[in-house]
């Protein structure tokens, strides 16, 4: 069973300040790893993805996370938030042999002010 | 590529009554999840379908099933609704391949049961 935890419930910021969102998790297979955005009232949005290779992984809007395997952890980060960044940010994990099922964190709601 | 489209967006239905769902994927996607997601239980999977065949399934009881037609569009129904069923649904979409697999999401509908 794999499962995802995500340090921070809500992390407050500064605009054009760098921010770092935290996500660990647990897992006794290989996993892929991915960062989904929400916006109110709005479906989930693909960050970014960690299938394999280069563990820095490049996404939208300026955002990037790395994988560390040894401490299995996947944390986000942007060098300059901005206003429009203030969102529900979700990190979630599926197992390689189970791709249509996601196991979400609990979400980091990011408000950025200015 | 049009995105994946969930009907209706709201609802409000009341106890003991039953409701259904709607998913239409991205053209070309065979595999369709559900989530539904609440502020204490936050983004949970309640199942998967692929090539009309129920491929994973969450911790969900039995009122809670799903379907998938031959043009890869899903339904979720709930029967015999109650209070603690109201949350936004998602669905998302994917070939279904269950290699390097991401998952694309809906704008959700947003259940209320009284």
């Amino acid at each position: 069973a794999q499962s995802v935890t995500q340090l921070d419930s809500q992390v407050p910021v500064f605009e054009e300040a760098p921010v770092e969102l935290r996500c660990n998790y647990s897992s006794s297979v290989s996993v892929y790893l991915f960062w989904y955005v929400q916006y109110p009232n709005q479906g989930l949005q693909l960050l970014l993805k960690y299938l394999s290779g280069s563990t820095l992984v490049k996404g939208i809007n300026g955002f990037e996370a790395e994988f560390n395997k040894s401490q299995t952890s996947f944390h986000l980060r942007k060098p300059s938030v901005h206003i429009s960044d203030t969102a529900e940010y979700f990190c979630a994990v599926s197992a390689l042999n189970q791709g249509g099922k996601l196991i979400f964190g609990q979400g980091t709601e990011l408000s950025v002010k200015p | 590529k049009a995105g994946v489209t969930q009907t209706p967006r709201y609802l409000i239905k009341t106890r003991g009554q039953q409701v259904t769902l709607s998913c239409s994927p991205i053209s070309g996607h065979r595999s369709v999840s559900w989530y539904q997601q609440t502020p204490g239980q936050g983004l949970q999977f309640l199942f998967e379908y692929f090539s009309e065949t129920q491929r994973n399934k969450g911790n969900f009881p039995g009122r809670f099933s799903g379907r998938q037609f031959s043009n890869s569009r899903s339904e979720m129904n709930v029967s015999t609704l109650e209070l603690g069923d109201s949350a936004l649904y998602l669905c998302a979409s994917s070939l279904g391949d269950r290699l390097q697999e991401t998952q694309y999401f809906g704008p959700g509908t947003r259940l209320l049961v009284l």
